[in-house]
């Protein structure tokens, strides 16, 4: 079965200091891959796509199919980080446009 | 305002009540989803409408009932609702369906509370 598994719940480190949020997925067709975020008090909305191999507020993906992962890293964490980050992975063979969205981690960037 | 809103924000009801969830999209979007946020589990996409037309269920009750009357607007009517529907319901549109270089955007959510 498809699933996008966040082992961590909550990742709590000091400004400056590097910041990984985990995302291991399961699917057996090609994936694409998401970040999504949340900060205190606003929407959900779209960090980054695997596909676009871009780097946003100082984070990247890289997709290894190899490890069926989908890390999110960031050299140096910043306060305004602290925020709920989800990975999400698009079925290839789905042409309704289903995400299915892992369970969540909440980044926690202490001063 | 601009951007996928959704009311009410709050909802309390009896679980013989009938309400119904609002969603709408200023953004020239065509196509239209319903997910659910429970407190111990992933967001779970509930439906998804393009142009009009449902595309998916996934697997929902039937005590939940999706209306998109248009491109803008999505419904979600709700009747003999359980506790266990007690959650955050989520609205999001995009451009056209979610493929790699589509984006969803959300609304704030209907926090449901089902007595």
């Amino acid at each position: 079965a498809q699933r996008v598994t966040q082992p961590e719940k909550l990742l709590s480190v000091f400004k400056g200091a590097p910041v990984e949020l985990k995302c291991n997925y399961s699917y057996s067709g090609s994936p694409e891959l998401f970040w999504y975020v949340q900060y205190s008090r606003q929407r959900l909305q779209l960090l980054l796509r695997h596909i676009s191999r871009e780097s946003i507020k100082g984070f990247t993906a890289d997709l290894n199919k190899g490890e069926t992962s989908f890390h999110l890293k960031k050299p140096f964490a910043q306060e305004e980080d602290s925020a709920m980050y989800y990975c999400a992975l698009r079925l290839d063979s789905s042409n309704t446009g289903k995400l299915i969205f892992g369970q969540g981690t909440t980044l926690q960037v202490k001063p | 305002e601009t951007g996928v809103t959704q009311t009410p924000r709050h909802l309390v009801m009896g679980m013989t009540n009938k309400k119904s969830l609002k969603c709408e999209q200023h953004l020239g979007h065509n196509a239209m989803y319903w997910y659910k946020q429970s407190a111990k589990k992933p967001l779970e996409l509930m439906f998804v409408y393009n142009f009009k037309e449902q595309t998916e269920n996934n697997s929902v009750p039937s005590r939940f009932s999706p209306e998109c009357p248009n491109s803008s607007h999505l419904f979600l009517h709700l009747h003999t609702l359980q506790p266990e529907d007690s959650a955050l319901y989520l609205c999001a549109s995009s451009q056209d369906r979610v493929g790699p270089n589509e984006k969803l955007f959300f609304g704030s959510g209907t926090q449901l509370s089902v007595l």
